[in-house]
């Protein structure tokens, strides 16, 4: 079993439309959650962070940690076509170098 | 403009052959990680410094070389022991103080050996 699991899509969705994309997790030592957005042959990008569990929000996007469940989401709303992308979860224990990353869910937001 | 530079975009070697990546940072970043990625998978670890002239395998380091003489360059070398090694290179650096969580990416070099 993986250390994070993510559901690899691909997910297509109309324009406007709320996205909900989710990762879980078994280690239940990981205390930072990232998302992070990647454009086809370009390299990742740091969409949010969140340390421990709760929510956070940023604009359109909200990230939101359950670890009670070992369950975590990023939510997208008034999608844009520019939305589309890969969307990748990571995950560590506070003072690890190391990054456990899901394997990305492919999201196309259609006009 | 700080960033992560990783050169060249695209590589083809013959197999047998040794290759060179070259990633940059003018972040003033301390930590710098390689990773791989293939398709439909998640990027995997192959190594990472924290600090100049030391660095530490990842979990896929067997086939891979590094060197971290200056803060702002980690070159990583594909080996001809590297069995299977057309893939996706990322390069990335983190601020100390913010641990490893608040990774920055480069752009990439696609390998493809034949």
């Amino acid at each position: 079993q993986k250390e994070v699991e993510q559901d690899p899509g691909p997910l297509s969705v109309p324009e406007g439309a709320i996205v909900s994309l989710n990762c879980t997790y078994s280690n239940s030592a990981f205390q930072y959650f990232m998302w992070y957005r990647q454009y086809s042959r370009k390299g990742p990008e740091l969409l949010m962070y969140t340390y421990s569990s709760g929510n956070k929000e940023d604009g359109r996007f909200t990230a939101q940690v359950d670890k009670s469940s070992k369950y975590i989401s990023l939510f997208i709303r008034d999608s844009q076509p520019s939305d589309s992308a890969t969307y990748l979860c990571a995950m560590n224990i506070q003072g690890a170098q190391k990054l456990v990353f899901g394997q990305g869910t492919r999201l196309t937001i259609n006009p | 403009d700080g960033g992560i530079t990783q050169s060249p975009k695209y590589l083809f070697r013959k197999e047998g052959q040794n290759v060179t990546l070259s990633c940059e940072q003018n972040l003033n970043h301390d930590a710098m990680y390689w990773y791989r990625q293939d398709p439909g998978q998640g990027l995997r670890l192959i190594y990472y410094s924290q600090i100049v002239n030391d660095f530490q395998k990842g979990d896929i380091a067997e086939g891979y070389s590094v060197s971290r003489e200056k803060k702002e360059s980690f070159p990583l070398t594909v080996t001809s022991a590297q069995k299977n090694p057309t893939a996706f290179y990322l390069c990335a650096s983190s601020p100390w103080e913010t641990g490893s969580y608040e990774q920055y990416f480069g752009p990439g070099t696609r390998l493809t050996v034949t």
